[in-house]
């Protein structure tokens, strides 16, 4: 399958300050990225999707302004949690699907998550 | 909206065992429907698809979906259970050019 890289694994922040994460689809081009948050032991709670070259389209309840979006390439999303605060604490993933496959019968591709702790 | 439900948090299976993983959705028109695989702090694996056609899909490591129509089920089965099958299992269906996924369920599988 198809591979997609997310930077870093893990990251530990202090409260206030930025992070920003990194969602790389390695040997495909992908036009549209998806951004989740996952809490402990639950599902996948979509927060947005990323157009390249456009404005990210943010899921109802997620603050546009603190989770900033940017897909400036084909092969790249980044998602930056401004001033984080504890509650910020997640695991945040990224997917991919391929340039020109936005069918119904394509899988999507998931990096291997970043695990934000807010200190 | 297309939903898929996930009635079991968790699955407890004796390695060599069956495993069976519930799915059932609900979607006005045809269903796409998915199987992925979370280890612990990773992210999701994708193990099979069902978009038409047969109805018993095969997928990666050993797994096999069976897809209900009568029953709006897409169960994912294994006939023998592996101790490295423990994991977090979601079901998810394609909701316009998004995934919806269930809430997941936990297998472990005991030695």
């Amino acid at each position: 399958g198809a591979v997609v890289s997310q930077h870093p694994s893990r990251v530990i922040c202090k409260s206030g300050t930025s992070v920003k994460i990194e969602c790389r689809s390695l040997d495909f081009q992908a036009t549209t990225m998806f951004w989740y948050r996952q809490f402990p032991k639950k599902s996948l709670m979509l927060m947005a999707t990323s157009n390249e070259g456009s404005k990210a389209t943010y899921e109802q309840g997620v603050e546009k302004d603190k989770f900033l979006i940017n897909h400036a390439s084909l092969t790249l999303s980044t998602l930056t949690v401004t001033s984080a605060h504890p509650e910020d604490s997640s695991f945040y993933i990224c997917s991919a699907s391929r340039m020109g496959s936005m069918l119904v019968n394509t899988e999507a591709f998931f990096g291997q998550g970043t695990r934000l702790t807010v200190v | 909206a297309q939903s898929v439900a996930q009635p079991e948090d968790q699955v407890n299976v004796a390695e060599g065992n069956p495993l069976t993983v519930k799915c059932t959705y609900s979607v006005s028109g045809n269903p796409y429907l998915f199987w992925y695989v979370q280890y612990p702090n990773r992210g999701l694996q994708f193990l099979l698809k069902y978009i038409t056609g047969d109805n018993l899909v095969k997928g990666s490591y050993g797994f096999e979906a069976e897809f209900n129509k009568s029953q709006t089920s897409f169960h994912l089965k294994k006939p023998s259970a592996l101790v490295s099958d423990s994991a977090l299992y979601f079901c998810a269906v394609r909701d316009d050019y998004k995934l919806s996924f269930g809430a997941g369920t936990t297998v472990t599988v005991r030695a």
